[in-house]
């Protein structure tokens, strides 16, 4: 069973168009996060949520949204897609503060 | 905010031990996580410090010392498969659980 599941796993698409990540977690897990991984491998938080609740924001372009249908989802929205916007996108859920987060496999973003 | 620095790359040998370095500047300090990254593929959690001092988990260790702002990451007995990016991650006070990553320490394990 896998814990924290992300889809797709390859995004191949132009710049300008808008595009969806999807990712789940039957961890039970009550917070969820999605990073960023750039072409350098470093790492970067982009939203947490708690409870349907944003967290935290940093400091990401508007045209990137989340979107939470429940506490076992967390979805990607991103609008006009720009070159930048090309890197792996992970999904990752945790509970507690001294709990390690769980990743997903990963998106991979490809813009042309 | 958060500065965390890591070496980028390091060698070292099968059987033998290496340690990877980590330090922080934080406005907040709420725990230190050690996860692996291998090539493709996502990180996955090896060790947490909260408390001043060692952790042990088989091959792995991790020590922290919160004062000097400081973590190491030992793996003994190397194997190849270790060969991968080591990332150091510290957790913020208010940060909503998330976690702020150096840029990871790529470890090659050589025969």
């Amino acid at each position: 069973d896998t814990a924290v599941s992300q889809t797709p796993k390859y995004l191949v698409t132009q710049m300008g168009n808008d595009k969806s990540i999807k990712c789940e977690q039957n961890l039970g897990h009550d917070t969820m996060y999605w990073y960023k991984q750039d072409s350098k491998k470093f790492l970067k938080i982009m939203f947490s949520y708690n409870n349907k609740e944003l967290i935290i924001n940093e400091t990401v372009p508007n045209r990137f949204s989340p979107k939470s249908p429940d506490k076992a989802h967390l979805n990607l929205h991103i609008n006009s897609l720009e070159l930048g916007d090309s890197a792996v996108y992970f999904c990752a859920s945790s509970t507690g503060s001294n709990q390690p987060q769980h990743f997903g496999d990963g998106t991979r973003l490809s813009i042309l | 905010g958060q500065n965390i620095d890591q070496p980028t790359e390091m060698t070292a040998t099968e059987g033998a031990i290496v340690q990877i370095n980590c330090t922080y500047q934080t406005s907040g300090f709420n725990g230190l996580f050690w996860y692996q990254q291998h090539a493709g593929e996502a990180p996955t959690f090896l060790s947490y410090n909260v408390l001043d001092g060692l952790e042990e988990k088989g091959r792995f260790s991790s020590f922290l010392s919160r004062s000097k702002g400081y973590s190491y990451l030992l793996l003994k007995e190397l194997q190849m498969k270790d060969s991968a990016s080591y990332l150091c991650a510290v957790r913020g006070v208010g940060s909503g659980y998330a976690l702020n990553f150096g840029k990871g320490t790529s470890l090659l394990v050589t025969p």
